[in-house]
């Protein structure tokens, strides 16, 4: 079975300075996907990024990037000039790419709070 | 395009009884999964459903259950309900028929209270 660990409870970052959550994950399997979601107290979850296993490039999304070490099973989240509506919880997610079963099944870590201070 | 709706918001039953939670999940979408999410805690695979049939399922027992209909729309089912379900149930949804790759549409969930 998957495992996804997020080992920052809380992180915290003034407004427009650069911060990065960890996630680190452990599986057998040699492809599958990897997503950071964003869970502000509205409590939908939203998503802002993904990886794809077998691509070496890391994904990036506007002021959103990915450290992915495929050897290492580290999948970090770095979010530069941050802002006030970034605060919210961040969750870290796998998917496995081999199975019809697997569509809507994601393994989530524990999650990290991050606050913006302004 | 419309997104992935819950219905009800906030929802308070009583220990052992039954509940029903809905879903309509985003146009085009046929795969829809339902996540518990304890407090403070990362969302937890229940189950899956696509076109209409269970094809995956988390480590819940079977009291917990779920429909897809011809529209692929969901509801999902508690019975006997006990004071741990209280959480929070996320329906995602996901057009997995069609590619491996996209991604889940979460709604915006039902808050369950067990007393």
């Amino acid at each position: 079975a998957q495992t996804v660990t997020q080992s920052q409870p809380e992180m915290s970052v003034q407004e427009a300075e650069t911060v990065t959550l960890s996630c680190t994950y452990d599986t057998s399997e040699s492809d599958y996907y990897l997503f950071w979601y964003k869970q502000p107290p509205s409590r939908q979850m939203i998503l802002v990024i993904r990886q794809e296993a077998y691509k070496q490039q890391n994904a990036t999304e506007n002021r959103f990037s990915v450290n992915f070490q495929k050897a290492a099973k580290s999948f970090s989240l770095k979010i530069s000039d941050s802002q006030l509506g970034d605060a919210a919880m961040y969750f870290c997610a796998y998917r496995s790419a081999f199975s019809r079963t697997s569509y809507g099944k994601l393994t989530f870590g524990q999650g990290t709070i991050l606050t913006v201070h302004p | 395009e419309t997104g992935v709706t819950q219905s009800p918001t906030h929802l308070i039953k009583t220990r052992g009884q039954q509940v029903t939670l809905r879903c309509s999940s985003q146009s085009g979408h046929n795969t829809v999964s339902w996540y518990q999410q304890a407090l403070g805690q990362g969302p937890q695979f229940i189950f899956q459903y696509y076109r209409e049939e269970e094809n995956g399922r988390g480590n819940f027992p079977p009291r917990f259950s779920g429909l897809q209909f011809p529209n692929y729309s969901s509801e999902l089912n508690v019975n006997a309900l006990e004071l741990d379900d209280s959480a929070l149930y996320l329906c995602a949804s996901s057009s997995g028929g069609s590619s491996y790759n996209s991604p889940l549409h979460f709604g915006n969930g039902t808050r369950l209270t067990v007393t």
